[in-house]
């Protein structure tokens, strides 16, 4: 089934811990994201990419890195993981930016 | 900025009656907005989006959304609530940068 993939669903981390999340989507979307979910809030963006080779900052990327050798892929990295990181992260991917975009069905990760 | 205020953190209705959501958004510019759905525990879902054509949007699931810009809403209503409508709404607007900005989202509860 196309659509947007993203593993693991569930995720337990130490502090000071590094992982990556996955994304991965066969669309042949240009447009990828990811975001992260905490109660009360909307979605805010950490990062995007407009197409392989090119990744910008969103609205949280402190803690965060990227980077986007294919179409297809984005993983997001945490780099030395934090209780406030504890969240649930939502990839989503897009023909175009600002059109109805495609969501994984998120990651729950909880840092200790 | 581009800003979007849910006026509801909660909305309670009966099944069979019908639902509005309401969504208050600022933009400099012509926005694209757009309402997506989150049942527990799963990922989101785009219900519908305006991108600049018809004022009155149709999405899925019976639900719809009218654009009306001299009072900046953007307001989702459905004419009978169903039991499956239990979810959590999130009313999004696209920046100029084509970024989204999220709603803190309204909680849908539908009384049997």
């Amino acid at each position: 089934n196309a659509g947007v993939t993203q593993t693991p669903k569930f995720q337990v981390l130490k502090t000071g811990q590094s992982m990556t999340l996955q994304c991965a989507q066969d669309m042949n979307h240009e447009y990828m994201s990811w975001y992260r979910q905490d109660p009360g809030m909307g979605l805010r963006l950490i990062h995007y990419s407009v197409g392989a080779g090119i990744t910008d900052q969103g609205e949280v990327p402190n803690g965060y890195n990227v980077s986007r050798s294919t179409t297809e892929d984005f993983p997001l990295r945490l780099l030395s993981a934090a209780p406030s990181q504890t969240s649930v992260y939502f990839c989503a991917s897009s023909y175009h930016q600002g059109r109805g975009y495609t969501f994984g069905s998120g990651t729950r990760l909880t840092v200790v | 900025a581009q800003s979007v205020t849910q006026l509801d953190s909660h909305v309670s209705v009966s099944e069979g009656t019908p639902v509005l959501l309401r969504c208050n958004y600022s933009s400099s510019y012509s926005p694209s907005l757009f309402w997506y759905v989150q049942h527990p525990n799963k990922g989101l879902q785009l219900l519908l989006k305006y991108t600049s054509a018809a004022t009155l949007v149709k999405g899925i699931n019976g639900f719809e959304a009218e654009f009306k810009k001299s009072e900046t809403s953007f307001h989702l209503t459905k004419p009978s609530a169903h039991m499956s409508d239990a979810a959590e709404y999130f009313c999004v607007v696209s920046d100029s940068n084509y970024q989204l900005i999220w709603g803190a989202g309204t909680k849908l509860i539908i009384k049997p």
